[in-house]
């Protein structure tokens, strides 16, 4: 069946690492996007991809990296200089980025030890 | 800068009842308004998509419309079961890419057997 795809599920990140969220998709999508969730807060858009080998920031983008190297597979980076990282995490991908996000993937939850 | 609300926040009624979640947002210039469902700890599925130049779409026992003009919209549910029970987010596109989407907090919904 075609989807989304994140892994791990659940992370765990110590003091001063850095931890990458998996995400791929078999729906042939251009655009992809990252998110992140906190708890009584709507979703807030880090980075997003329309095409491969580009990117752009969205809000709050500051602590993370991607990259856009394969049309199925944008990785989320949470660097050291993320200080609240966490928090549940979602992939999601559409056609084009005209009609926004239409399928998410399952999601990752980090913690921190 | 677009806002978007749910009310209410959280609601919890009997089986077999109709019921409307509401949604509004402050800039009437949208593109798109999509609700989404979401499962505790899983991604969102969209459940359906109104463009703005539509009144309301259908699903099943889904019916959502727009009022553009007003910046409101209804998600209707028509003889509630236990299986709806989840959070409920409405998202607006405002044009300009994926940082042109605003996600509502959602309304959490509870529906007892």
């Amino acid at each position: 069946d075609g989807g989304i795809t994140q892994s791990p599920k659940y992370l765990f990140r110590k003091e001063g690492q850095n931890v990458t969220l998996s995400c791929e998709q078999n729906l042939n999508h251009d655009a992809m996007y990252w998110y992140r969730q906190d708890p009584g807060q709507g979703l807030r858009l880090i980075y997003y991809s329309q095409i491969v080998n580009d990117f752009q920031k969205g809000d709050i983008a500051e602590g993370y990296s991607v990259s856009r190297e394969k049309k199925e597979s944008f990785p989320l980076t949470v660097t050291s200089a993320q200080k609240n990282p966490t928090a549940f995490y979602l992939c999601a991908s559409s056609i084009s980025d005209s009609w926004g996000p239409q399928h998410f993937g399952d999601g990752t939850r980090l913690s921190i030890l | 800068k677009q806002e978007v609300t749910q009310i209410p926040a959280a609601l919890s009624v009997p089986e077999g009842e109709n019921l409307v979640l509401n949604c509004s947002f402050t800039d009437s210039a949208i593109y798109n308004l999509q609700w989404f469902r979401q499962d505790p700890g899983k991604g969102l599925t969209s459940l359906l998509l109104i463009q703005s130049s539509q009144r309301e779409q259908t699903s099943g026992r889904l019916n959502a419309s727009l009022d553009k003009s007003s910046g409101r919209s209804t998600l209707y549910i028509a003889a509630s079961q236990p299986g709806d029970s989840a959070t409920y987010l409405c998202a607006v596109w405002s044009g300009g890419g994926a940082d042109g989407l605003t996600f509502g907090k959602g309304t959490h919904l509870i529906i007892q057997p």
